[in-house]
């Protein structure tokens, strides 16, 4: 079985600044590793993931992510946030099963 | 575009009534999801189905069903909604580790 730590709750920003969201898992077996956000009464949307290959994933919207295996983590950076970047976002673990298991969520707000 | 719908959008249903929730994809995945989410929460898993292969989880009460008739869609019923029974549904489809998620059904138990 695996399970994921969101280590923050709430992050609140200012806008083109920086900001980080950790994460760690914990998995026996091979882990795929996700990252989604989710906007007021929307769905959750795909940022980006972790498969296999390069440790450092990125997304076209500006945030990247880096699986660390030594540190059983996968925290999401993004180097200058929009005030539309304000959402919940949540990281996620899958292994053999296919199912995912989530974080507890992250609120990120974005002041001006 | 190629994507996972699910109607109505907000559903209002009364106390002990049937409601049933709809999902259909275009996606053409064998897997389909059905998670419950409540206010400032993650994601819960109810059940999956693998092609027609139905997978309950353990602590999913039993008033929760679902039903796939075919590749495209799967239904969410609800035999007799009670209060803490209000949240959001959400719809997702999988291929491999992959999963893509419909816009949700935001309920609501009056």
């Amino acid at each position: 079985a695996q399970s994921v730590t969101q280590l923050d709750s709430q992050v609140p920003v200012f806008e083109e600044a920086p900001v980080e969201l950790r994460c760690n898992y914990s998995s026996s077996v091979s882990v795929y590793l996700f990252w989604y956000v989710q906007y007021p009464n929307q769905g959750l949307q795909l940022l980006l993931k972790y498969l296999s290959g390069s440790t450092l994933v990125e997304s076209i919207n500006g945030f990247e992510a880096e699986f660390n295996k030594s540190q059983t983590s996968f925290h999401l950076r993004k180097p200058s946030v929009h005030i539309s970047d304000t959402a919940e976002y949540f990281c996620a673990v899958s292994g053999n099963d296919y199912k995912l298991s989530f974080g507890a969520g992250t609120t990120v707000t974005v002041r001006a | 575009d190629a994507m996972v719908i699910q109607n109505p959008r907000y559903q209002v249903t009364q106390f002990g009534k049937p409601v049933t929730l709809s999902c259909s994809q275009t996606l053409n995945h064998n897997v389909m999801y059905w998670y419950q989410q409540k206010s400032s929460q993650a994601p819960k898993l109810l059940f999956h189905y693998y092609d027609k292969d139905f997978n309950n989880e353990a602590d999913t009460p039993d008033n929760f069903q679902s039903r796939r008739p075919n590749t495209s869609f799967c239904f969410l019923d609800i035999r007799s909604p009670g209060l803490g029974d209000a949240a959001m549904y959400l719809c997702a489809t999988g291929r491999v580790h992959e999963q893509y998620f419909g816009p949700g059904t935001r309920l609501t138990v009056t």
